[in-house]
Formats: structure tokens, sequence, C-alpha cells
């Protein structure tokens, strides 16, 4: 069965310092890796995702992430964090083939403190 | 603008009393889901719809039900809501039924049964 895993619940990073938002799964086949970015009182934001090819991925706001297939992780790093990066953070996974399914982690609060 | 939306945004109801979420979107997506937001547990993922008349549960279903009539909305069904279905709901659509599509989110349902 498809998983994630978030292992913190809240990283907290000092302004202008580099942040990484952690995120491991487990897959039985090929995966699809997913963030997302909850500002309070909002619905989610996609900020990148990992499909094939480059094991780097940017996305929105400067924010990167590197799949390591080896370690089934795909950890979300942004090189200096902004006091408006705070907000919770959600890795997902979705299998190449068979389900449609989504699963989502458990969501990592970040705050970056000026 | 492309969006998502659902209403009501804040519901108080009873236990028992019969309620439709409603969300819509204007993208022409094909794929439509239900999400439920719940501290600690993330997102999860209630039913989903890789199209018109063809849905599908997710991790959660059970006191759920969906529809999809038309390709652009995707109302949720609680016929006998209870208080552990007190929760944040989001509905989301993405494009296509390609597993690499990103997701877009609607703005949130907080639902409260008493």
């Amino acid at each position: 069965a498809q998983s994630v895993a978030q292992p913190e619940d809240q990283v907290n990073v000092a302004e202008g310092n580099p942040l990484t938002v952690k995120c491991t799964y487990s897959v039985s086949g090929n995966p699809y890796l997913f963030w997302y970015v909850q500002y309070p009182n909002r619905g989610l934001q996609f900020l990148l995702k990992y499909i094939t090819g480059d094991n780097l991925v940017k996305g929105s706001y400067g924010f990167e992430a590197e799949f390591n297939k080896s370690q089934t992780s795909f950890h979300l790093k942004k090189p200096s964090a902004l006091v408006s990066d705070s907000a919770l953070y959600f890795c997902a996974v979705r299998e190449f083939s068979g389900t449609y399914k989504y699963i989502f982690g458990t969501g990592t609060r970040l705050k970056v403190l000026a | 603008e492309a969006q998502v939306t659902q209403n009501p945004r804040y519901l108080i109801t009873v236990t028992g009393k019969k309620l439709t979420v409603t969300c819509s979107q204007n993208m022409n997506h094909e794929y439509m889901s239900w999400y439920r937001q719940d501290p600690g547990l993330g997102l999860r993922q209630i039913y989903y719809s890789m199209n018109v008349e063809v849905t599908d549960k997710g991790d959660v279903p059970e006191g759920y039900k969906v529809s999809r009539k038309e390709k652009r909305n995707f109302p949720l069904i609680l016929e006998s809501p209870s208080p552990n279905q007190t929760s944040l709901y989001f509905c989301a659509s993405s494009l296509g039924q390609s597993s690499y599509n990103e997701q877009f989110f609607g703005p949130g349902t907080r639902l409260t049964v008493l």
C-alpha cells in the first residue's frame, strides 16, 4: 500500500537560513511525488512535482525538492527562508499505475523566525 | 478566473440531518476529489471521480456519498452526519486522468456536527 511520512510536525528556521522539510514515501511501483503548501484559512496550493528525469525539481516561490530513489525520499528545500514561507506543507504521492488515489502526509508546519 | 468553488464555507448542523456540500470547477478538469483534513492526520481522500459517472472510494469513504452527473460538479453528500464527521473538507480537481497532474483545491468547508 502507498504511504507518505513527514517525520517532523514542525520545523523552525531563522529568516535567511536554508530550510528542509522532510518526506519519505512507500509505493509498490514508480511514484509521482508532489509538494503542496497551505496558508492559514486557505486551500492547498501546488508547489512542485517529480514525475521523471532530473532528481532535483524546481518549483514556485524559490522552492526545490530532491528525489532520492534509494532512500525513498523527496525532501523540500529552499536556500534562504522568508518569514512569508511560514505555512503548513504537505507531501503527497501517487502511483504510476493501478490506483488513481492520492496519499498525503500528515503535514509539517514551517515557522520562519525574523 | 480558473478556480474550484465550494459551498457552504462554514456549516453547523446536528446529528442525522442530511447535508450536501457542493463543489464546482471551471477548468474542464476530468479528475475531481474530496478530502477531509483533521489535526495530526493530514489530508485523507474520501472519494474521487475520473470523469462523469465514474467515481471510486478513497481511504475514508464511510458515511459519505458522491455523484458526478456533470463534469464541472462533484457534490459531497452526508446522508446522516455524525460528530466524527466534524472536519475541514476540501474539494480538488486536476486536468485529465494522468497520475502526474497536480490538483487545484477549493477554499475548504468547515463542518461541525453537534
